[in-house]
């Protein structure tokens, strides 16, 4: 089983704004990265590090931290924002690379 | 920009091997990590492992003892076998870049860019 949870499903109205939350204990020590998947296609790094955004994916995504739990902002979510999103860091040892068990985000 | 291709055959018998492999292009495969991904049919991701351009490896706990991963410089690939596979090992398996950072507030690792995955289906 992972060591990263999250909640399976969020849903937010269109022009919200949404968390999904990712708890471990190595986020204690490690920033989490984040990654979005839709149907059918490979999952795209949305935030890294501290807060910290690849070219390309828009301002509305942004990411924060405190204690055990990683968090991913969506501000003002649009339809194309509907889709798994992944979180990732290292297991408890600080060894090994894990997933977070994903969470489906609708947007309504 | 760098671009990542996984290939390799789409079924494997139980009990054998599948093997795949990694083309990198647009970049060099020197000076970074390289990590296998995988993914069964409706289900979540999981790291099977990294490594780096200079060899050294790094596996998931839970398929150490059936992974092996390595690396080909002179054609920028790197590679992955995993052996006496089963239907569990069903799955899209994809190859990505792992890149590491350090800073004082911790340590961070992320994956990109990522290939486009291939689906690996273990039957007889």
């Amino acid at each position: 089983s992972s060591e990263l949870t999250q909640d399976p499903a969020v849903s937010v109205a269109l022009g919200q704004t949404v968390r999904i939350t990712c708890q471990g204990d190595s986020l204690r020590s490690y920033y989490a990265s984040w990654y979005q998947q839709k149907p059918g296609q490979a999952p795209v790094l949305v935030i890294y590090g501290k807060n910290n955004r690849p070219s390309g994916i828009p301002d509305r995504f942004s990411g924060s931290s405190s204690g055990n739990t990683a968090s991913l902002t969506i501000t003002g979510a649009q339809a194309e924002d509907e889709a798994d999103y992944y979180c990732n860091s290292r297991d408890s040892s600080g060894n090994h690379r894990v997933f977070g068990t994903g969470t489906k985000v609708t947007v309504l | 920009q760098v671009q990542l291709q996984e290939s390799g055959p789409g079924l494997v018998k139980p009990s054998e091997t599948l093997s795949l492999t990694c083309t990198v292009s647009g970049g060099s495969i020197s000076s970074y990590y390289w990590s296998w991904i995988r993914q069964p049919p409706g289900k979540g991701l999981e790291w099977i492992g990294y490594i780096y351009y200079s060899g050294s490896t790094n596996y998931n706990p839970s398929l150490k003892s059936r992974v092996t991963i390595s690396v080909d410089t002179s054609k920028n690939q790197f590679s992955l076998k995993l052996s006496s596979v089963t239907a569990a090992d069903t799955a899209v398996y994809y190859c990505a870049r792992d890149q590491e950072g350090y800073t004082r507030g911790g340590g961070s690792n992320w994956f990109d860019p990522w290939g486009q995955g291939t689906l690996v289906t273990v039957s007889s």
